[in-house]
């Protein structure tokens, strides 16, 4: 079954930058998408194909991907995004796959 | 704008059953996918079930195969979730998610949560 690998945390002073990574068996020929989810609340939805960002997110949030790891990245990183984010993929043998999550915290 | 809204959680014992339900407005139900997925407390999110918007295509996870059924009336605009022979390990919130063009879920419910205890 494939799988996804995410850090359990990462911490980021205010106003810097952000990257959580996602690891899989060459996930870079898959189209990854990320999901934040806040205390209490459902995900959403921030970055779909790789790097694409539905309406309402921010500019601040962008995404890529290549070989074995795909990369979220926040910008200008402000308390409000202080939140889990999930990446996620379609696997023929597994349907869809989460990654296993980080909690990104914001000092 | 697009909601979708659960109903159908509760406490039930083990080997038990629950419905779930997820009525959906603000668009073409129709004319989307959608999805389960779940969350245990304090854990990560796990897909549950896939149906597409004929019902002509399911998909189960391994977790659950077997033991749940997917299904969608598209004149009610809702979705339904049955859960047979329900485990503890089958507590969690129960979100159903829309299916987008890449298999992601573009939009999300508030979720219901299900709790098997005894």
């Amino acid at each position: 079954s494939y799988e996804l690998t995410q850090p359990l945390s990462v911490s980021v002073a205010l106003g810097q930058t952000a990257r959580i990574t996602c690891g899989g068996n060459n996930i870079g020929s898959k189209n990854v998408h990320w999901y934040q989810q806040k205390p209490g609340q459902a995900p959403v939805l921030v970055i779909y194909r790789d790097s694409n960002r539905p309406s309402g997110i921010p500019e601040r949030f962008s995404g890529s991907n290549s070989g074995n790891t795909a990369t979220l990245t926040i910008s200008r990183a402000q308390a409000g995004d202080e939140a889990d984010y999930y990446c996620q993929v379609w696997d023929s043998s597994t349907s869809y796959v989460f990654g296993t999550g980080t909690k990104v915290t914001v000092l | 704008e697009v909601q979708l809204v659960e109903s159908g959680g509760g406490l039930v014992q083990p080997g038990g059953s629950l419905r779930l339900s997820c009525a959906a407005s603000g668009f073409t139900f129709s004319s989307y996918s959608m999805n389960w997925v779940r969350q245990a407390p304090g854990k990560g999110l796990e897909w549950v079930s896939y149906i597409s918007s004929s019902s002509s295509t399911i998909y189960y996870a391994d977790s659950v195969k077997g033991r749940f059924t997917i299904s969608r009336d598209n004149a009610k605009n809702s979705l339904y979730l049955q859960m047979n022979s329900l485990r503890a390990e089958d507590t969690a919130v129960y979100y159903c998610a829309r299916g987008s063009g890449l298999n992601q879920f573009d939009y999300w419910g508030q979720g219901t949560l299900v709790t098997v205890s005894s």
